[in-house]
């Protein structure tokens, strides 16, 4: 079965550089959401959409943006980046409302290194 | 602060011994989701709990949702060495979007 398909796989920054993040849903899911995961930590929300819009806002920098497009992959872009935003980006997507019961499918996670 | 406590942090076990974590949020929970994730991997779903006092099971894996929507546990049977990684309970919270709020997970090593 399809899966949630996440790229880069790796990616390697250097302070205060750009990195965009994409993340293609399971066929016909049309709500994502982005989880940042520290080393050793749990994974934390930090923004999702339902159908193109932002349904929900976590701890998310104002350094960070995110879109959903017509075809519903998402991107979170992120600018000026830090040092301690080094982690594991995770998109995950489910095929309801958000707000839904339905089960979250995470991708395999983009490893953000920032030199 | 943490929303969703999740206990123990580290669980050693003998292959063959039982495995339980916890955890337990400040607030009612709408739903809990189950997670397992492995070195290196991603968050695997394993289960959602819905019902109060809901009890699931999937082979030697035991999930309970609390009575009161605010706890969960799992519980692995006779643990095998596949059962190794980090177990994350993930609670949606009422009325706050379908977003997952994850315990700290309880990372699992199992010894031959």
């Amino acid at each position: 079965a399809a899966g949630v398909i996440q790229s880069p796989r790796h990616l390697i920054k250097e302070k205060r550089e750009t990195a965009t993040l994409k993340c293609y849903p399971i066929p016909r899911h049309d709500t994502v959401y982005w989880y940042q995961q520290g080393p050793g930590q749990d994974p934390q929300f930090l923004i999702s959409f339902y159908e193109k819009m932002q349904s929900d806002k976590g701890s998310i920098p104002d350094r960070f943006s995110a879109q959903q497009f017509s075809d519903y992959h998402s991107e979170l872009n992120m600018s000026s980046l830090e040092l301690g935003d080094s982690a594991l980006y995770f998109c995950a997507s489910s095929p309801g409302l958000a707000g839904s019961t339905d089960t979250q499918y995470f991708g395999p996670g983009t490893r953000l290194t920032v030199l | 602060g943490q929303q969703v406590m999740q206990i123990p942090q580290y669980q050693h076990v003998q292959e063959g011994e039982d495995f339980t974590t916890y955890c337990n949020s400040s607030t009612t929970l709408s739903n809990i989701q189950w997670y397992k994730q492995r070195p290196g991997g991603h968050p695997v779903f394993l289960i959602q709990l819905v019902k109060s006092g809901e009890v699931k099971k999937q082979k030697r894996l035991t999930f309970q949702f609390g009575e009161a929507k605010k706890n969960s546990s799992l519980h692995i049977t006779a643990t095998q060495t596949t059962d190794v990684g980090t177990y994350f309970c993930a609670g949606r919270r009422l009325n706050q979007g379908g977003k997952l709020i994850f315990g700290q997970g309880t990372e699992l090593s199992v010894k031959p």
